[in-house]
């Protein structure tokens, strides 16, 4: 069975930052893109990033590039997204998801719960 | 970045009748297009990817059509499980996106 599972959310001060980590289990982590979809409370869903299988090609939405960086580890299962610099409207329900191949242009089959990161003085 | 929007923004229905959703693209995205159902506090669930297939577990009731900018999804009866939040993504262009989504409400 799939399983993504997300941690590190929680309150952090505007310019301050946070780090989410996803453990995954159920299938084979190193054939596969991963990406972090956020949900704003109340909203739609946002793309906020995303690696290939092999780490090779990372993309941004134009609203968090330059200040989120997302990384893998194969050894231990794990994706990560470094989040800096935040603001106010980076508050959000954030999703670790699955895509359905090794690219980063891709959909997502399986999704974790989310982690809450809100961003406030 | 390819804008999709959604129609319409909330439809109300009874169960057992047929739905129809709509997503349609700024431009054309070929058939890179998915669907998910979102209940309230759950992740969303992909139903539909490439426009017209179905993911692993979707029942027959749920199907997708279209192509190049119009995509739809229908949900042939509705069942009360089927009342959720259905958003349409599109992967054919730089960056991935998703539609603002469509509430299915009961009537």
């Amino acid at each position: 069975e799939v399983q993504l599972v997300e941690s590190g959310g929680g309150l952090v001060q505007p310019g301050r930052s946070l780090r989410l980590s996803c453990v995954a289990s159920g299938f084979t982590f190193d054939d596969f893109g991963m990406h972090w979809v956020r949900q704003p409370p109340g909203k739609g869903l946002e793309w906020v990033s995303g690696i290939s299988w092999n780490s090779d090609k990372r993309g941004y939405a134009d609203s968090v590039k330059g200040r989120f960086t997302i990384s893998r580890d194969l050894a231990k299962n794990s994706l990560y997204l470094e989040m800096n610099s935040l603001r106010a409207d980076d508050t959000a329900l954030y999703f670790c998801a699955k895509g359905l191949g090794g690219t980063i242009e891709n959909f997502f089959d399986y999704w974790g719960l989310g982690a809450l990161v809100i961003v406030s003085s | 970045e390819i804008v999709l929007t959604q129609s319409p923004a909330t439809l109300s229905l009874s169960p057992g009748e047929r739905a129809t959703l709509s997503c349609r693209a700024s431009q054309s995205v070929s058939n890179y297009v998915a669907w998910y159902q979102q209940k309230p506090g759950q992740a969303p669930r992909l139903l539909i990817f490439d426009a017209s297939k179905r993911a692993t577990g979707v029942p027959t009731r749920f199907s997708g059509s279209g192509s190049g900018t119009d995509f739809t999804l229908i949900i042939s009866s509705l069942e009360p499980e089927d009342f959720a939040v259905y958003y349409c993504q599109q992967r054919s262009n730089w960056p991935n996106t998703f539609g603002q989504g469509t509430k299915l409400e009961i009537k």
